[in-house]
């Protein structure tokens, strides 16, 4: 099974919503990532977490909060958004062990509207 | 610096034409690996092979073939055949080692295939 599922699938927020990006794997992958992907371009990487612990932050705006609680689960708080933040939000998965050769498994995505 | 190049934005085919969707890479690592996803409109990113690059072999899956080339540096990818359900954009992507255990993708632009009816 390579299901990767998110939640919600849409999310129209305003500027000064707080909102939560929610995506769970039960594959025992123990690596998760998040992707940010606008409209014609490929996902651009924000935050890799390796055994539950962040090991990558692309530079991401702290507006942008990830959060791993447990080895299945994924989140991203979202706080005072702007509406260039609009964007389709994948979550993926994979191994952790030789970085190069683990294949990460994507969600279908979150697509944010920032009003 | 590493990087896929799809030059190729957009391709439009007729149902059960074949097409081949071109994906050039630059790295100087000796160990990497190439991938190839498809992202239907409903946006997820379907995994749909991976090679590494100490394996040459061609590689076949029911419609689909890859045809990896070191020496012009490229991992193209054909669909035989063509079905409207292949409409997708498709990406090819290089991992390279970013730190500690993980390697990080690098996209290509990707490639958006029609198939007409």
């Amino acid at each position: 099974d390579t299901e990767v599922t998110q939640t919600p699938k849409h999310l129209v927020m305003g500027m000064t919503n707080k909102k939560s990006l929610k995506c769970e794997q039960h594959m025992g992958h123990r690596a998760m990532y998040w992707y940010k992907q606008k409209a014609k371009k490929p996902p651009e990487l924000m935050f890799v977490y390796s055994y539950e612990k962040l090991s990558i932050n692309e530079s991401v705006p702290s507006r942008f909060s990830p959060e791993c609680p447990n080895s299945s689960l994924l989140n991203l708080h979202l706080h005072a958004l702007q509406p260039e933040d609009s964007a389709l939000y994948l979550c993926a998965s994979s191994q952790v062990g030789q970085g190069l050769r683990e294949t990460q498994y994507f969600g279908p995505g979150t697509r944010l509207l920032v009003l | 610096a590493q990087k896929v190049t799809q030059a190729q934005t957009e391709i439009s085919v007729v149902e059960k034409e074949d097409v081949t969707l071109d994906c050039v890479y630059e790295t100087r690592d000796t160990t990497y690996y190439l991938f190839w996803y498809k992202q239907p409109p409903s946006g997820e990113l379907v995994f749909l092979i991976r090679r590494n690059s100490f394996d040459e072999q061609n590689e076949i899956s029911g419609r689909y073939s890859w045809n990896f080339q070191k020496s012009t540096s490229s991992f193209n990818f054909t669909i035989t055949a063509s079905q409207v359900v292949d409409s997708a954009v498709y990406f090819c992507a290089l991992s390279e080692y970013y730190g500690g255990s993980q390697g990080n993708l690098i996209f290509g632009k990707g490639t958006k295939l029609s198939v007409k009816p």
